[in-house]
């Protein structure tokens, strides 16, 4: 079965350092997104991509962080200087094409800032 | 702004019986919802969804029920087994304009533990 594959699974950096987390969603979708979970809150939306784009992206998602497919199959969220509050699970989703499928998510990326 | 709510954070439930889960949202905007089940150190799976023009979803032992006028969902798992212990998220889908991602709003949260 197809699935969205995260790498790497654990990430601890010291803080102001710059951090990528990769991706590669299912192969034929064309939507894609980054959601984090602080420990202990919800699951929050940060950004989506279509078409080579951000299509949206929500409050949290400031200068610091950047979106990028640099392939036709890696999808990577980088974050410049990582600071404390950014410590989180941090996953990947995508979703085929229409108005009402669901997202599929991958394992997700524990990034612990120091 | 909590615009979808989970009020109950903890359900217990006898394996056999019925597990009953609840969801509440705030925006009209919202069209379609997803129930997602997440163990921890994993990421959401999808369960079931279910699209406003419907009232009731069934999959299997999982059924969702909405209630638009009371912008209220729920999930209804029967039997309920101890391999469905885990976190059930809500979460809700909109569309803000013709093209674009839709991006999911999730609830907080219910972990649910079937006792054997």
């Amino acid at each position: 079965e197809p699935e969205v594959t995260q790498t790497p699974s654990h990430q601890v950096t010291q803080m102001g350092q710059e951090v990528i987390l990769r991706c590669v969603p299912i192969s034929n979708h064309l939507y894609f997104y980054w959601y984090r979970q602080i420990l202990g809150q919800k699951v929050e939306f940060l950004v989506s991509f279509y078409n080579n784009e951000i299509s949206e992206k929500s409050e949290i998602f400031d200068d610091q962080f950047s979106v990028e497919r640099p392939d036709g199959s890696n999808f990577t969220l980088k974050i410049r200087s990582t600071k404390l509050e950014d410590s989180a699970m941090y996953f990947c989703a995508s979703t085929a094409d229409g108005p009402n499928t669901e997202a599929f998510f991958g394992q997700g990326t524990r990034l612990t800032v120091v | 702004d909590q615009q979808v709510k989970q009020n109950s954070p903890s359900l217990s439930v006898q394996e056999g019986r019925i597990s009953i889960l609840n969801c509440d949202y705030t925006n009209s905007m919202f069209d379609y919802f997803l129930w997602y089940k997440k163990y921890p150190a994993e990421g959401p799976t999808f369960l079931i969804s279910i699209s406003s023009i419907k009232d009731k979803n069934e999959d299997g032992r999982f059924t969702v029920f909405l209630n638009k006028s009371a912008k209220h969902l729920s999930l209804h798992i029967v039997p309920s087994q101890p391999g469905d212990s885990a976190v059930y998220f809500c979460a809700a889908n909109s569309h803000p304009y013709s093209g674009s991602a839709r991006q999911l709003t999730f609830g907080s949260g219910t972990q649910l533990t079937v006792l054997p």
